[in-house]
């Protein structure tokens, strides 16, 4: 099992609420990802980090923000929710060398519901 | 990365092995084949991944043909809990961050 962790599993908010989904592992990643996920559709990968203080945003635009301020720690924030936010939030890592270097493991993933 | 083909759906007897297949005839010599799973509403699971070889771990095995056109993953012991979407993707490692799933095979080990 992947040690990757995500707080909190479920979050209903109101609109214009400012949220932060929490992402971790306990791997030593260095590469991690944030992907956009809707029931049965395809993921979309939203935000990625190469290391400590690098992250791009991903194909999929996105009004949330992240940082990497810490190996282990790839928090997301939304500034301001919106219900067309309403999805579920997977966050996943992988590393650079190894005999699985660049196999993504996942989080159990946040499933977001903004009312 | 090269496209994959996979049945749509799947029943396994509980306890029996699940064996299921991937077409990826266009795959190019430098690109792995993976496999996750999804169960409902969770995060993917990475099961297992190969090059050439055979491949073995606790959760799986992974037998890719000689042409390499084609793989099957299978369970050898089917267990309720294995109820899940399976996605056999190929790609260069490395190559891309982005994952993408396809529409993966829905086995249902029945009891």
């Amino acid at each position: 099992e992947a040690d990757i962790y995500q707080t909190p599993r479920y979050l209903v908010i109101g609109t214009g609420k400012k949220i932060t989904l929490e992402c971790s592992q306990t791997m030593g990643h260095d590469k991690m990802y944030w992907y956009q996920q809707d029931p049965g559709m395809e993921l979309h990968l939203i935000h990625y980090s190469y290391g400590v203080n690098s992250t791009e945003k991903g194909d999929l635009s996105s009004e949330s923000t992240v940082s990497r301020i810490r190996t282990e720690h790839f928090p997301l924030t939304l500034e301001s929710a919106r219900p067309s936010h309403t999805s579920q939030y997977l966050c996943a890592s992988s590393e650079t060398s190894g005999r699985t270097w660049d196999t993504q493991y996942f989080g159990p993933g946040t499933r977001l519901t903004v009312l | 990365d090269a496209k994959t083909t996979q049945p749509p759906s799947m029943d396994c007897a509980e306890g029996r092995a699940a064996n299921l297949p991937c077409n990826h005839s266009t795959i190019s010599g430098n690109e792995y084949v993976y496999w996750y799973r999804q169960i409902h509403s969770q995060g993917p699971q990475y099961i297992i991944h190969g090059l050439k070889n055979n491949e073995t771990n606790e959760m799986a095995s992974l037998i890719i043909t000689e042409d390499r056109k084609s793989s099957t993953l299978i369970l050898p012991h089917a267990t309720l809990r294995d109820t899940a979407v399976y996605y056999c993707i190929v790609r260069v490692a490395g190559s891309a961050r982005q994952l993408t799933f396809g529409s993966g095979t829905q086995l249902t080990v029945l009891p």
